[in-house]
């Protein structure tokens, strides 16, 4: 089946310091991907929309700015968050799909940001 | 009209019991229901999807009703085991994939030994 891969699987920064966080198709080409944060025991929250070779759309209330996303490949998003302050410290998470397929969607295994 | 509303927010059972889990929708364009499972610490898992031509379909213990007129669906648990305590979140979107899922708030299930 679709394997979506999220690394890193948890890291720690400092205040005013920027992470990276890579999602990678491992065995389908994926013409989409969503980025999430999901706060403990709550729902997913859809932060922004990325197709490959496209600008990313954001939902309402997220700052492009300080969540940038790459998706320059058919198999590699990225999340980098800018200037992290505590604030911004949850679990983000990947999902890929290919559009006009049945590959459904396919998630990643998340990412525990802390920000000290 | 974006909105899928989950119930229950929690819910506990013994092993073996049949949990149930209810979503509603309110866009008539979702045509793709998926659930997904999550344990602490992970990504959603997808455990089962249904398209709104059937009203039901099953998976090993997992089986989905849906009822279309009432655009509900639900997800039950046969013969649960503690193994299936974790976080259930329906989803719903239109199309198998490319455009983005709306989710639930999520159940959290605890099954008792």
């Amino acid at each position: 089946g679709a394997v979506v891969s999220q690394h890193p699987s948890w890291v720690i920064c400092k205040s005013g310091t920027s992470v990276k966080i890579e999602c990678r198709s491992l065995d389908f080409q994926a013409t989409t991907m969503f980025w999430y944060r999901q706060f403990p025991k709550q729902s997913l929250m859809l932060m922004a929309t990325s197709n490959e070779g496209s600008k990313a759309t954001y939902e309402q209330g997220v700052e492009k700015d300080k969540f940038l996303i790459n998706h320059a490949s058919l198999t590699l998003s990225t999340l980098t968050v800018t200037s992290a302050h505590p604030e911004d410290s949850s679990f983000y998470i990947c999902s890929a799909t290919r559009a006009q397929s049945n590959y459904g969607y396919t998630f990643g295994s998340g990412t525990r940001l802390t920000v000290v | 009209q974006q909105q899928v509303k989950q119930s229950p927010q929690s819910l506990i059972v013994q092993k073996g019991g049949i949990p149930i889990i209810n979503c509603a929708y309110e866009n008539t364009a979702f045509d793709y229901f998926p659930w997904y499972q999550q344990f602490p610490g992970k990504g959603p898992a997808l455990l089962i999807a249904i398209r709104p031509d059937v009203s039901e379909k099953k998976e090993g213990r997992f089986t989905i009703s849906f009822n279309k007129s009432a655009k509900q669906f639900s997800l039950h648990i046969m013969d649960s085991q503690p193994g299936d305590s974790a976080t259930y979140f329906c989803a719903a979107s239109i199309g198998t994939s490319g455009s983005r899922l709306t989710f639930g708030e999520g159940t959290q299930l605890t099954v008792n030994p």
